[in-house]
């Protein structure tokens, strides 16, 4: 298994502004993944951090709004850029160790735009 | 487009009664398929992990079912516990993609 935690746990922002969000892991893993949480709803893939290259967006990110970083085997952020109320939700990253196709999800970032 | 349906998407139990959840997929064409667990506010406790060729595994309490031909698994939990009120997530991982498709949940409450 592997251990993650994220930064920072929760936080409210305003309308307009920027929040970067940081996912360490205590083991370096092949694929990293981002996930957004709205409210009452259920877990939407934004997109997988690749290490070395640029993320690979789902239907409907797009790299302007939500930029991934990923230096290194065990670290990534995603920013969420020019937020607005909707923005509001749950922000969790994920990992799948190297031949073991389970995923297992840091605590997550509550993040609340007003 | 894989589509994950969760049902009921909420219930109430009381105290020691088994939990019967049910999750059910549109393409057959999985890799794997996971339970999870999520207290609100929170982030995801895998539970249990279901390979496409496995019927299903075990873990204490909780055992998971599944059937890829007909699109379903079922999540049981015996005897329940107050502890045990949290969403149920199911998700599937598509064959070649890594991609986990998720339910909308099956969200818990046990009464004491």
């Amino acid at each position: 298994s592997a251990v993650i935690s994220q930064k920072p746990s929760r936080d409210i922002c305003q309308r307009g502004t920027s929040l970067t969000i940081q996912c360490q892991v205590d083991s370096q893993v092949t694929m990293m993944f981002w996930y957004r949480q709205q409210p009452g709803q259920s877990l939407t893939l934004i997109a997988t951090a690749n290490q070395g290259s640029e993320a690979t967006y789902e239907s409907g990110f797009v790299i302007d709004k939500f930029p991934i970083s990923r230096p290194n085997l065990t670290f990534s952020t995603l920013t969420v850029s020019n937020m607005s109320p909707e923005d509001s939700s749950i922000y969790l990253c994920s990992v799948e160790l190297q031949g073991d196709y389970e995923q297992y999800f840091g605590p997550g970032t509550r993040l609340t735009v007003t | 487009k894989q589509e994950v349906t969760q049902i009921p998407a909420a219930l109430s139990v009381p105290e020691g009664e088994n939990l019967v959840l049910n999750c059910s997929f549109t393409d057959s064409a999985i890799y794997n398929l996971q339970w999870f667990r999520q207290d609100p506010g929170k982030g995801l406790t895998s539970l249990l992990l279901i390979q496409s060729s496995q019927r299903e595994q075990t873990s204490g309490r909780l055992n998971a079912s599944l059937d890829k031909s007909s699109g379903r698994s079922t999540l049981y939990i015996a005897a329940s516990q107050p502890g045990d009120s949290a969403t149920y997530l199911c998700a599937v991982t598509v064959t070649g993609n890594n991609r986990l498709a998720f339910g909308k949940g099956n969200q818990v409450v046990v009464i004491p």
